[in-house]
């Protein structure tokens, strides 16, 4: 699995978009991007993945470069409960031996 | 739909003592997947399960041991416990062969005195 690089903190204003950028440059043609939260002392919670075009949901957007070399995370409205740490993570889809790095501490502020 | 359960919730082992974690996967997966989380670093991967054989692993010692029954729920084994043991286990449950999400639990929460 492809090695992933995040910064290890950022901050938002509640109410503000929060990007989160992830570098996945040596990721394969066969690796998807996922990302996954983890609020504090819970198990990780999936948030969103995609492989080459950008993709929605009701949580957030997924922006994959055209290279693929890297992502950004967008929480459209941060809130509070946003507060977390986010995995970005690159895997051959499929088989779930999901690596983790020690992701970005999102801290959301009044 | 309970989602992925784990027990127990908490424990505390004593050095060298044996230990026994069990994960029942969400409704309809077939995949379970162990991780390992120290305080303040990322889930680290132990081994994953499907079709009651152990299919992938990490870099983890044997006294890391699994099992999956044909129900698809999953025990994960831990002997002869070192300090360095203490940590939140988690499970997550996927669909083998799918680009799909996987479900965790909660954890159990180990702690070796």
């Amino acid at each position: 699995d492809a090695k992933t690089t995040q910064p290890p903190s950022m901050d938002c204003a509640e109410g503000r978009a929060a990007n989160l950028p992830c570098n996945h440059s040596t990721i394969s043609g066969n690796e998807y991007v996922y990302w996954y939260r983890q609020i504090h002392s819970q198990g990780p919670q999936y948030i969103i993945h995609g492989l080459k075009n950008n993709e929605t949901n009701e949580m957030a957007s997924l922006i994959i470069t055209e290279d693929r070399k890297s992502s950004t995370l967008i929480l459209p409205h941060a809130t509070l409960r946003d507060t977390a740490v986010y995995y970005c993570i690159a895997e051959s889809g499929g088989y779930q031996k999901v690596t983790f790095g020690i992701g970005t501490k999102l801290q959301v502020i009044p | 739909d309970a989602g992925v359960t784990q027990s127990p919730t908490h424990l505390i082992k004593t050095r060298g003592q044996q230990v026994t974690l069990r994960c029942s996967p969400k409704s309809g997966h077939d995949t379970v997947s162990w991780y390992q989380q120290a305080l303040g670093q990322g889930p680290q991967f132990i081994f994953q399960y499907y079709e009651e054989e152990e299919r992938q692993r990490g870099n983890f010692p044997d006294r890391f041991s699994g099992h999956q029954f044909p129900n698809y729920s999953s025990e994960l084994n831990v002997n002869a416990l070192l300090l360095g043991d203490s940590a939140l286990y988690l499970c997550a449950s996927s669909l083998w062969g799918l680009n799909t999400e996987a479900f965790f639990g909660q954890g159990t929460r180990l702690t070796v005195v």
